[in-house]
């Protein structure tokens, strides 16, 4: 059964860069779309964007201009940057992958999520 | 980007009742690519339909998905204790895949 678990710093201050790794056990990151979602405490859900294993991406317009993902299939990771964060930028941030490789966009599983404050 | 808007925004019933969440598109979402996610307090959420209708693995068939076009409804069908929650529709038609804003539903 495919698990996916968020890591990185918990606090980034204002105008510095956000950067959380998503690790894949279980199964290979080969054949799937895999995103990133976020959650602000007590909101809805945006999408970030998505990369595909091959290494094409899709962003967010509303993000597209500070955001990153990459992936090393070497570590079964992706990654996710966001740079010149502000405190609107505090969420839950989630990792998940896709349900079947043969559809983007439904997301199952997901990670348990990982809480990043923007703070000074 | 297709907004979502999701009705009502608290749904309050009991357990046994009958739960429809309506999830409306501003245009159509091709191939119904329209999911449904329940989140509890404190966790992820967790995919329950995809294709509009589709049930997820695992999921009761108390729980079922309708709807095309730009108008989506999530039934349960006599509510269990462990379907109080939120529930987000989501659409995967167009890029930014984008969420209603989610429906709570509470004990009555």
């Amino acid at each position: 059964q495919v698990q996916l678990q968020e890591s990185g710093p918990g606090l980034v201050k204002p105008s510095e860069t956000l950067s959380l790794t998503c690790t894949v056990s279980g199964g290979s990151i080969g054949g799937y779309y895999w995103s990133w979602i976020r959650q602000p405490p007590g909101k809805g859900l945006e999408w970030i964007g998505y990369i595909y294993y091959t290494g094409g991406t899709i962003y967010n317009p509303s993000l597209r201009r500070r955001v990153s993902l990459s992936l090393d299939m070497s570590k079964n990771q992706f990654s996710l940057s966001l740079k010149s964060v502000t405190a609107a930028d505090t969420a839950f941030y989630y990792c998940a992958r896709d349900r079947s490789v043969r559809v983007a966009g439904e997301f199952d599983p997901w990670g348990q999520g990982m809480l990043v404050t923007v703070s000074s | 980007e297709i907004e979502l808007t999701q009705s009502p925004g608290t749904l309050s019933l009991s357990p046994g009742e009958r739960a429809s969440l309506s999830c409306r598109a501003s245009q159509t979402i091709s191939g119904s690519h329209l999911a449904w996610y329940q989140q509890k307090p404190g966790q992820a959420p967790r995919l329950l339909i995809y294709g509009a209708s589709s049930r997820a693995s695992g999921i009761p068939d108390r729980i079922s998905g309708s709807g095309s076009g730009t108008d989506f409804t999530l039934t349960i069908s006599g509510l269990e204790p462990e379907d109080f929650a939120v529930y987000y529709c989501q659409q995967s038609g167009s890029t930014p895949w984008t969420f209603g804003q989610g429906t709570k539903v509470e004990v009555k």
